[in-house]
């Protein structure tokens, strides 16, 4: 099964400071994406960026960029520059197979807990 | 145009009630997914659907039950609702084939029972 851990239930950060979330997976298979989300306190559910499992390159969107580390199985988010609109939920999640108990199979994502990142101005 | 959406955005109820959310997509993407978000904000898949299987997940109350009428459409039906159904429920979609791409969130829905 595999298995997502953000250690950092919440962060305080100053505006215009760089800000790292820390996430660890865990996982048997070989081939598989980590994505992080942003949830404002509006609700909605926005894709920051991703990484696949076979990627050599760290992915950066923008002020966004992870932090992949295979061996130690880490993809920790780095914001960088950070802004008051950046205050929000952040959950790091890994797509790969979601089995039931008859055997059959699909496709889903597993989520962490998630890290309240605060930005003060 | 909204790529994933749900309705109704809140929804009160009393327990016992049988209730119903909404979903919809227009990206073509041939999964589609149910997550609920609790009060600590974690957030767990519920069924995965494919337009040919649906996947549960097996700490899902029978209660609770997908209906796909075609492919851009996967709501949830909720029966005898209970206190502890109270949460966010949340649609999503992806395009099984890509699993490089991100999946889609609709807006939510916050479901409380009273």
């Amino acid at each position: 099964a595999q298995k997502i851990t953000q250690t950092q239930p919440g962060m305080f950060v100053q505006e215009k400071e760089a800000v790292t979330l820390d996430c660890t997976y865990d996982t048997s298979d070989q081939s598989y994406g980590l994505f992080w989300y942003k949830q404002p306190s509006s609700g909605e559910m926005i894709f920051l960026i991703y990484q696949g499992s076979y990627d050599e390159q760290n992915a950066t969107e923008g002020r966004y960029s992870l932090n992949f580390q295979k061996a130690r199985k880490s993809a920790n988010l780095v914001i960088s520059a950070s802004q008051l609109g950046d205050s929000a939920m952040y959950f790091c999640a890994m797509r790969g197979p979601v089995y039931s108990s008859s055997g059959g199979g699909a496709d889903g994502l597993t989520f962490g807990k998630g890290t309240h990142l605060i930005i003060q101005p | 145009d909204t790529a994933v959406s749900q309705t109704p955005k809140y929804l009160v109820t009393q327990m016992g009630n049988d209730k119903s959310i909404k979903c919809e997509q227009n990206l073509g993407h041939d999964t589609m997914y149910w997550y609920k978000q609790d009060s600590k904000k974690f957030l767990k898949i519920m069924f995965s659907y494919n337009n040919k299987e649906l996947i549960i997940n097996e700490t899902v109350p029978n209660r609770f039950s997908p209906k796909s009428p075609d492919k851009a459409h996967l709501n949830l039906h909720i029966n005898s609702l209970e206190l502890g159904d109270s949460a966010v429920y949340f649609c999503a979609s992806s395009d099984f084939g890509r699993p490089n791409t991100e999946a889609f969130f609709g807006q939510g829905t916050r479901l409380t029972v009273v």
